[in-house]
């Protein structure tokens, strides 16, 4: 079983949507959790990050963290085709090692 | 502007030729991250280094080297005892081991033919 698990899609829905991504995990002891945005042929880019459970809001984007089914959200509300890239959760262990998902690949349709 | 820089941005190798992949950044970061990516994979560390002249395995080292002998700089060395090395290959930095936003490179594109 991997630590980190996140359906790689693809995901496509229609400009407006609100988009749910999510990525589960096996250890109880991740404390921090981001999601990274990567735009084709690009290096990813840090959209959100929280620390253990609870919600955070940055303008369209939620992330939500449950600790206690070890499951985490990322939200985006009105969903434009700028948006389009693949969706990479992470979380981490104090100093240790960031542990990523596979990333899902999301396309909006105008 | 700062950034990361990677070069270069596609690359083609023969087997069993060792090719290098160069890493520089100018954000004046202390920890470096080498990653690969798969399809269908989450990224997968490599190496890192935490300070100059000093660099630690990651979970797939094998077939692979690095060096840190200037802060700025990262190379990548993949061997030729590394059995499949087509890939997309990402440079990151962080201030420190401790911070969780980690600056990454474009990226390159290697191909063995």
């Amino acid at each position: 079983q991997k630590e980190v698990e996140q359906d790689p899609g693809p995901l496509s829905v229609p400009e407006g949507a609100i988009v749910s991504l999510n990525c589960t995990y096996s250890n109880s002891a991740f404390q921090y959790f981001m999601w990274y945005r990567q735009y084709s042929r690009k290096g990813p880019e840090l959209l959100m990050y929280t620390y253990s459970s609870g919600n955070k809001e940055d303008g369209r984007f939620t992330a939500q963290v449950d600790k206690s089914s070890k499951y985490i959200s990322l939200f985006i509300r009105d969903s434009q085709p700028s948006d389009s890239a693949t969706y990479l959760c992470a979380m981490r262990v104090g100093n240790n090692d960031m542990r990523f998902g596979a990333g899902t690949r999301l396309t909006v349709k105008p | 502007d700062g950034g990361i820089t990677q070069s270069p941005k596609y690359l083609f190798r023969k087997e069993g030729q060792n090719v290098t992949l160069s890493c520089e950044q100018n954000l004046n970061h202390d920890a470096m991250y080498w990653y690969r990516q798969d399809p269908g994979q989450g990224l997968r560390l490599i190496y890192y280094s935490q300070i100059v002249n000093d660099f630690q395995k990651g979970d797939i080292a094998e077939g692979y080297s690095v060096s840190r002998e200037k802060k700025e700089s990262f190379p990548l060395t993949v061997t030729s005892a590394q059995k499949n090395p087509t890939a997309f290959y990402l440079c990151a930095s962080t201030p420190g081991l401790a911070n969780n936003e980690q600056f990454f490179g474009p990226g390159t594109r290697l191909t063995v033919l």
